[in-house]
């Protein structure tokens, strides 16, 4: 079955340490990848993408992901967390049209 | 100003009710989203309209009846709610790839 897996459900850090979340899809063929972000009883909101081109993506608050087509991975990174990224963090990937399938999400708990 | 508003933002009913829950969109998006996430905060699609189309209807109980008047709202109506219905119910909007998400609706079926 077609899947996006985040392997790490629960993630505790301290402030300044650096982060890297995994996500890895099953789906064969051209995707493209989001990943979202979910602060403590907020909406969804959407950190990077990536639909092509330098498989290294920006995005905002300092968050970085890599495409490895060959891994099937999508990894979130960040060099330094802050008290501030504590929240939960999903993974999609888009292969039809209008159809997004998202990851089980990772709750991130960053220490102060 | 909202790009996507979902109203209400709580909800608290008895098993049997019948409610709604409505979504507009101040994007000028073509689709639009219903989500549900469950407690343990997996999100699933449940349903899918573009230009008031349906185009996404997943495994989803027919009690839940999604109607878009026009294709900036898109609303969910669920009748005779169940114990298991209880989540938060996100609605989306998008153009181009990714989406703006609502700030959900937190339902709970007592």
């Amino acid at each position: 079955a077609q899947s996006v897996s985040q392997h790490n459900h629960h993630v505790i850090l301290s402030e300044a340490a650096s982060l890297e979340l995994g996500c890895n899809y099953s789906y064969g063929g051209t995707v493209n990848l989001f990943w979202y972000v979910q602060y403590p009883g907020q909406h969804l909101q959407l950190l990077l993408k990536y639909f092509s081109g330098d498989p290294l993506v920006k995005g905002i608050k300092g968050f970085e992901a890599e495409f490895i087509k060959s891994k099937f991975s999508f990894n979130l990174r960040k060099p330094s967390v802050q008290w501030s990224d504590t929240a939960e963090y999903f993974c999609a990937v888009n292969r039809e049209t209008y159809k997004y399938i998202f990851g089980t999400g990772t709750r991130l708990k960053v220490l102060a | 100003d909202t790009a996507v508003s979902q109203t209400p933002k709580y909800l608290v009913t008895q098993m049997g009710n019948d409610k709604s829950i409505k979504c507009e969109q101040n994007l000028g998006h073509d689709t639009m989203y219903w989500y549900k996430q469950d407690s343990k905060k997996f999100l699933k699609i449940m349903f899918s309209y573009n230009n008031k189309e349906l185009i996404i209807n997943e495994t989803v109980p027919n009690r839940f009846s999604p109607k878009s008047p026009d294709k900036a709202h898109l609303n969910l109506h669920i009748n005779s709610l169940e114990l298991g219905d209880s989540a938060v119910y996100f609605c989306a909007s998008s153009q181009e790839n990714g989406y703006t998400f609502g700030s959900g609706t937190r339902l709970t079926v007592v």
